[in-house]
C-alpha cells in the first residue's frame, strides 16, 4: 500500500517547454487534488476532481491543465512552462465519509524549476 | 477566497519546551486540520477536528476547534529535536481545504 505516488521528483525544464506530472493513488479515493507550494507561501489548490469524471478550478489554475485518468491516476500539465511556476507540486487525495471526515493525504512532490 | 492567518510563523525553542501555534480566520470552517512536513516530504497529517469545541490529543500534541468555527491551535508538550519541521493549519468548508501559510519550528538539543 503506497498511498499516493507522484513522477518524477525532481524535474527542470526550459521556458516555453512542456511536461506532464503524474500522480497515483492506491487507496480507492474519490477525490484528488494537485497543490502547489512555494516559500512563505503555503499550500495553494491547483485543481481538484471531487471524483473520476470531473475536475475544478482551484484557487490558482492559471497555465495549468489536469485529467482524471481514472479513480487512481490524476495528471498536472504544463503545456508552456514559465519561470513563476519554479514551485514544488504535491498531489493529494481524500475520500469524503457520510460522517463529513475529509483526511486528504499527500504524496512526496515534485520539485520543478524553470529556467 | 477564505484566508487563514497562521503565527507565529516560526519559531525556535529549547528541547523540553512547549510550543503552541494558532490559526485564525474570517471565514467559519467545518474541519480543521494540523499537519507537519518533514524538509522534502509532503505534509503529513496530525490531528483532524470536526466538531466545535473539539480538544483532541495524539501524544504529545493536543489541538482545538475553536467555539466560533474560525480558530484552531495546537499544542506540543515537551518538545524533542524530531518534532522540526513546518506545521500547517488547514480549514475546510465543503471540499477543498484552505492551508495557513506554516509555521517553521526549530528545536535546539
Amino acid at each position: 500500500n503506497a498511498g499516493v505516488t507522484q513522477t518524477p521528483k525532481f524535474q527542470v525544464l526550459k521556458t516555453g517547454q512542456s511536461m506532464t506530472l503524474q500522480c497515483a493513488q492506491d487507496m480507492n479515493h474519490n477525490s484528488m487534488y494537485w497543490y502547489r507550494q512555494d516559500p512563505g507561501m503555503g499550500l495553494r489548490l491547483i485543481y481538484y476532481s471531487a471524483s473520476e469524471g470531473t475536475t475544478d478550478k482551484g484557487e490558482v489554475p492559471n497555465g495549468y491543465n489536469v485529467s482524471r485518468l481514472n479513480k487512481r491516476e490524476f495528471s498536472l500539465r504544463l503545456e508552456s512552462a514559465a519561470p513563476s511556476q519554479t514551485s514544488v507540486y504535491f498531489c493529494a487525495s481524500s475520500e469524503i465519509q457520510t460522517s463529513g471526515v475529509n483526511e486528504q493525504f499527500f504524496g512526496p512532490g515534485t520539485r520543478l524549476t524553470v529556467l | 477566497g477564505q484566508q487563514l492567518n497562521q503565527s507565529p510563523q516560526s519559531m525556535f525553542i529549547q528541547e523540553g519546551e512547549d510550543v503552541s501555534m494558532n490559526c485564525t480566520s474570517s471565514s467559519i470552517f467545518n474541519t480543521w486540520l494540523w499537519y507537519k512536513q518533514d524538509p522534502g516530504e509532503g505534509p503529513v497529517l496530525l490531528i483532524a477536528l470536526y466538531k466545535a469545541g473539539e480538544l483532541t490529543s495524539n501524544g504529545r500534541l493536543t489541538a482545538q476547534f475553536g467555539i466560533t468555527r474560525k480558530d484552531s491551535f495546537l499544542n506540543i508538550s515537551a518538545s524533542i529535536p524530531s518534532d522540526v519541521g513546518i506545521y500547517f493549519c488547514a480549514g475546510r468548508y465543503y471540499s477543498t481545504l484552505t492551508f495557513g501559510k506554516g509555521t517553521m519550528l526549530l528545536v535546539s538539543p
